[in-house]
């Protein structure tokens, strides 16, 4: 599976968009993106996945550029319960794991 | 929520000691896994089972074994508990292995062992 990179910790106003990038330079065509998050001492929690179209659920909007080389998690109205982990995984076709990195750690503040 | 429930949700115990850890869904999913959750090492699969009785290993599978005798049911044994596997552990199910579908995760196990 691709590798991903992510800023180690980002800081969002409550009630303003977050907006976290992934960087999967290495991505092929047959990998999807996923986002996961880990609110402390949960199970992670699926966020929202997508091949190469944008995707939009009741969660959270994923916005994959052209190229497919990175991607960018929007949670449109964020919350203090939005405050966890934020996993971006580029899964293959082939195998049946996960492959979690260290994410990046979300703090909402009031 | 996807049904997954695990048990205990936490254990203390003894190096050398045999540990099972359970993990139990309502989903009707075919597939199950485990993986261990430790600092500066994410999630790393441990094992996984496509079916009733089809179990296969993953990336960390020494030292561990499961078993799975019915759908809803998936176990994970530490046949001699060690300090290496004190580790949160977090079991998963997926209607299907193909990369476009996602897997849900259960609470975890938090295992200790002195």
């Amino acid at each position: 599976d691709a590798k991903t990179t992510q800023p180690p910790s980002m800081d969002c106003a409550e009630g303003r968009a977050a907006n976290l990038p992934c960087n999967h330079s290495t991505i092929s065509g047959n990998e999807y993106v996923y986002w996961y998050r880990q609110i402390h001492s949960q199970g992670p929690q699926y966020i929202i996945h997508g091949l190469k179209n944008n995707e939009t659920n009741e969660m959270a909007s994923l916005i994959i550029t052209e190229d497919r080389k990175s991607s960018t998690l929007i949670l449109p109205h964020a919350t203090l319960r939005d405050t966890a982990v934020y996993y971006c995984i580029v899964r293959a076709n082939t195998g049946n794991q996960f492959y979690f990195g260290t994410g990046t750690s979300l703090t909402v503040i009031p | 929520d996807a049904g997954i429930t695990q048990s205990p949700r936490h254990k203390v115990t003894e190096t050398g000691t045999p540990v099972t850890l359970r993990c139990h869904q309502t989903e009707n999913h075919r597939y199950m896994y485990w993986y261990r959750q430790d600092p500066g090492h994410g999630l790393r699969l441990i094992h996984y089972s496509y079916g009733v009785k089809d179990t296969d290993k993953g990336e960390v599978s020494d030292g561990y074994s499961v078993s799975r005798s019915k759908t809803e049911d998936f176990l994970l044994t530490l046949e001699s508990a060690t300090s290496s596997q004190t580790s949160v552990y977090f079991c998963a199910i997926s209607e299907h292995p193909a990369v476009s579908y996602e897997q849900y995760f259960g609470p975890g196990t938090r295992l200790t062992v002195t």
